[in-house]
């Protein structure tokens, strides 16, 4: 158990609609990653928040954003879901410096 | 763009044979390459990783070689198990093992009893 827990495991959804994904890090770490792992693209980082400001972004798409909340816990938005987006949604959590832990991941699936 | 390119695709090895895979990357200011094992329905966990200042780093049955002129390093698994059978991926980062990590596509071990 990597410490780091993302809710829900599966997330079944509609083409349109918008979802949440939830990330609690490892006691301690202040920071947040999300990364997507599709079959045609791997593993791919989407953006990564420090104490609750973001610190970096990658190829993450303008219907999707992030946050992190005073808690540390941080949530990943995706809206207008299209078929595409189907894939499994990693966050990972570290302290500064340090070793990134992933969690279970959660899969979505747009049908 | 893809930064880090990883081969094989896929890897069938007998046990107790050498498993390899390799790496190669493009961007020269990465100074962290991490290795992660993913097993199915998990996320991928640190397994071994090494900085451009070495050329070799050993944990165990875990080899990683660094050919810094070549932007290329590769993982080497001795005495392969069954339980290595996963899918692994290379990775490279800038600045700290704590940043974004840019993953190549993931080798798919297979060990065979």
């Amino acid at each position: 158990d990597s410490g780091v827990t993302q809710t829900p495991k599966h997330l079944i959804t509609a083409t349109g609609q918008r979802v949440t994904l939830r990330c609690s890090p490892r006691s301690g770490d202040l920071s947040v990653y999300w990364y997507q792992q599709s079959l045609d693209q791997g593993l791919q980082f989407l953006i990564q928040y420090y104490n609750g400001e973001e610190r970096a972004k990658g190829n993450i798409l303008e219907r999707f954003s992030a946050q992190q909340f005073p808690d540390l816990h941080s949530e990943l938005n995706l809206s207008s879901l299209e078929l595409g987006d189907s894939a499994l949604y990693f966050c990972a959590s570290s302290t500064l410096g340090g070793e990134a832990f992933f969690g279970q991941g959660t899969r979505l699936t747009v049908v | 763009q893809q930064q880090v390119k990883q081969s094989p695709q896929s890897l069938i090895v007998q046990k107790g044979g050498i498993s390899i895979i390799n790496c190669a990357y493009e961007n020269t200011a990465f100074d962290y390459f991490p290795w992660y094992q993913q097993f199915p329905g998990k996320g991928p966990a640190l397994l071994i990783a090494i900085r451009p200042d070495v050329s070799e780093k050993k944990e165990g049955r875990f080899t990683i070689s660094f050919n810094k002129s070549a932007k290329q390093f590769s993982l080497h698994i001795m005495d392969s198990q069954p339980g290595d059978s996963a899918t692994y991926f290379c990775a490279a980062s800038i600045g700290t093992s704590g940043s974004r990590l840019t993953f190549g596509e993931g080798t798919q071990l297979t060990v065979n009893p």
